[in-house]
């Protein structure tokens, strides 16, 4: 079975300051992994994925992410946080195109002026 | 306008009645899925159709009902044996060459 795990409900960061959002994942086979943006009363809004290739994926909005096989972690990353990316993070893995996504309960960003 | 299409955005529900949530889209993808979303508890799979006619269980799919006569259409219907209803629902659809899903802008279900 797949699962999420988001270890952070919370995360704070100053403005300006690098941000890390922490997601692993357990799959059998090899995984899919997607991290989404929410806002309040909002869908979700797709940031960036991993299929294959280069370990380092980015993103819409300046959001990057590396996947790291032996850990089997996605952790969501920005060089200089903006208050404007103050939302509700999720981190998502499926095992083949097409399977329902499962999702990580979810890390609340709060970027601080 | 290619998208997800969800309607109403706000849904008041009486004790005992069955609802039933829209969910459109035009993008031609062949999977679609509902999702409940409940404050720190994540997204949780209701149901899921991958072909026309066709659909599966999610992980929570007591007291909810779906058909998917066409392809650009998945509505969900709350009925009243789901005990606690009041929550957000998403509507999300995937295919062709892009292995993420798309999002609806939610429903959020109110029971009064």
């Amino acid at each position: 079975a797949q699962s999420v795990a988001q270890p952070e409900d919370q995360v704070n960061v100053a403005e300006g300051n690098p941000l890390t959002v922490k997601c692993t994942y357990s799959v059998s086979g090899n995984p899919y992994l997607f991290w989404y943006v929410q806002y309040p009363n909002r869908g979700l809004q797709f940031l960036l994925k991993y299929i294959t290739g280069d370990n380092l994926v980015k993103g819409s909005y300046g959001f990057e992410a590396e996947f790291n096989k032996s850990q089997t972690s996605f952790h969501l990353k920005k060089p200089s946080a903006l208050v404007s990316d103050s939302a509700l993070y999720f981190c998502a893995v499926r095992d083949m195109s097409n399977t329902p996504l499962v999702f990580g309960k979810g890390t609340r960003l709060s970027v601080i002026a | 306008d290619g998208g997800i299409t969800q309607s109403p955005k706000y849904l008041f529900r009486k004790e005992g009645q069955n609802v039933t949530l829209s969910c459109e889209q035009n993008l031609n993808h062949d999977a679609m899925y509902w999702y409940r979303q409940d404050p720190g508890q994540g997204l949780r799979l209701i149901y899921y159709s991958q072909i026309v006619n066709d659909f599966q269980k999610g992980d929570i799919a007591e007291g909810y009902s779906v058909s998917r006569e066409k392809k650009e259409s998945f509505p969900l219907t709350v009925t009243s044996a789901q005990k606690n209803p009041t929550a957000f629902y998403l509507c999300a659809s995937s295919g062709g060459e892009s292995a993420e899903a798309f999002f609806g802008q939610g429903t959020r279900l109110t029971v009064v």
